[in-house]
C-alpha cells in the first residue's frame, strides 16, 4: 500500500497568514492526489483534485502543487474559516490512502 | 445538488453484523462510483471499500476483506455496506462518498457505528 506522510501534524497560524502543508507519498502517484478539509463533527469536504485542480466553490486562496512524491496545499491568506484539520489522498490506485492529517489552529 | 444519507448505523457487540445505507440522489448514480471511508473517533479518515458504478468491480482495505461487503442497487440509487464478525476496531463514523475516479467530491454526513458488549 502506498503510505501518505503530512507534515506538520499541527499548525498554529494567524489570520492572514500564509500556510503551507506537505505530503509525500511512499511512491509516486504522478498528479492522482487530492486534498480535504475536516471540520468537528462534520464530512470532509473537497479542495483540490489532481494535485493542482481547484474543486468548483472552493475560494481561491487555497492552492495545491507538486507531482510524483511530494505535494503542497497552500493557504495564501489564512480566514477565521480555515481553522479545520487538513487531508491529503492518494488515488492512483486501491487501497485509496490518507494523510495522517494535519491540525490548523489558531495562534 | 448532490445529496447522500447513511443510515443504518448502531450498536453492536463484538462479532455481530449491521448493514449500512447510503440514499443518493442529485446525480446519475449508477454511472458514478461510490466509495466508503471511516473514521475512528479520535482518528484520521481510512478508506474502506468502492464500487464501480455497475456493480463488476468491488474493491476493499485488507482490514475489511472478508468481513465486509459492498453492493448497491441502482433501481433504488442506493448504496450498502454488509458488515459481518463486526471488532472492536470497527468502531468509527461511516461515510458514504462519490468516488470519481478516485477523488470524493460529495459526502455524507456519516453513520456512527459503535462494537462494544
Amino acid at each position: 500500500d502506498i503510505q501518505m506522510t503530512q507534515s506538520p501534524s499541527t499548525l498554529s497560524a494567524s489570520v492572514g497568514d500564509r500556510v503551507i502543508i506537505t505530503c509525500r507519498a511512499s511512491q509516486s502517484i504522478y498528479s492522482w492526489l487530492a486534498w480535504y478539509q475536516q471540520k468537528p463533527g462534520k464530512a470532509p469536504k473537497l479542495l483540490i483534485y489532481k494535485a493542482s485542480s481547484l474543486e468548483s466553490g472552493v475560494p481561491s486562496r487555497f492552492s495545491g502543487s507538486g507531482s510524483g512524491t511530494e505535494f503542497t496545499l497552500t493557504i495564501s491568506s489564512l480566514q477565521p474559516d480555515d481553522f479545520a484539520t487538513y487531508y491529503c489522498q492518494q488515488y492512483i490506485n486501491y487501497p485509496y490512502t490518507f494523510g495522517q492529517g494535519t491540525n490548523l489552529e489558531i495562534k | 445538488e448532490v445529496q447522500l444519507l447513511e443510515s443504518g448505523g448502531g450498536l453492536v457487540q463484538p462479532g455481530g453484523s449491521l448493514r449500512l445505507s447510503c440514499a443518493a440522489s442529485g446525480f446519475a448514480f449508477s454511472s458514478h462510483a461510490m466509495s466508503w471511508v471511516r473514521q475512528a473517533p479520535g482518528k484520521g479518515l481510512e478508506w474502506v471499500s468502492a464500487i464501480s458504478g455497475s456493480a463488476s468491480s468491488t474493491y476493499y482495505a485488507d482490514s475489511v476483506k472478508g468481513r465486509f461487503t459492498i453492493s448497491r442497487d441502482n433501481f433504488k440509487n442506493t448504496l450498502y455496506l454488509q458488515m459481518n464478525t463486526l471488532r472492536a476496531d470497527d468502531t468509527a463514523v461511516y461515510y458514504c462518498a462519490e468516488d470519481l475516479a478516485g477523488y470524493l467530491p460529495s459526502w455524507g454526513q456519516g453513520t456512527l457505528v459503535s462494537v462494544s458488549s
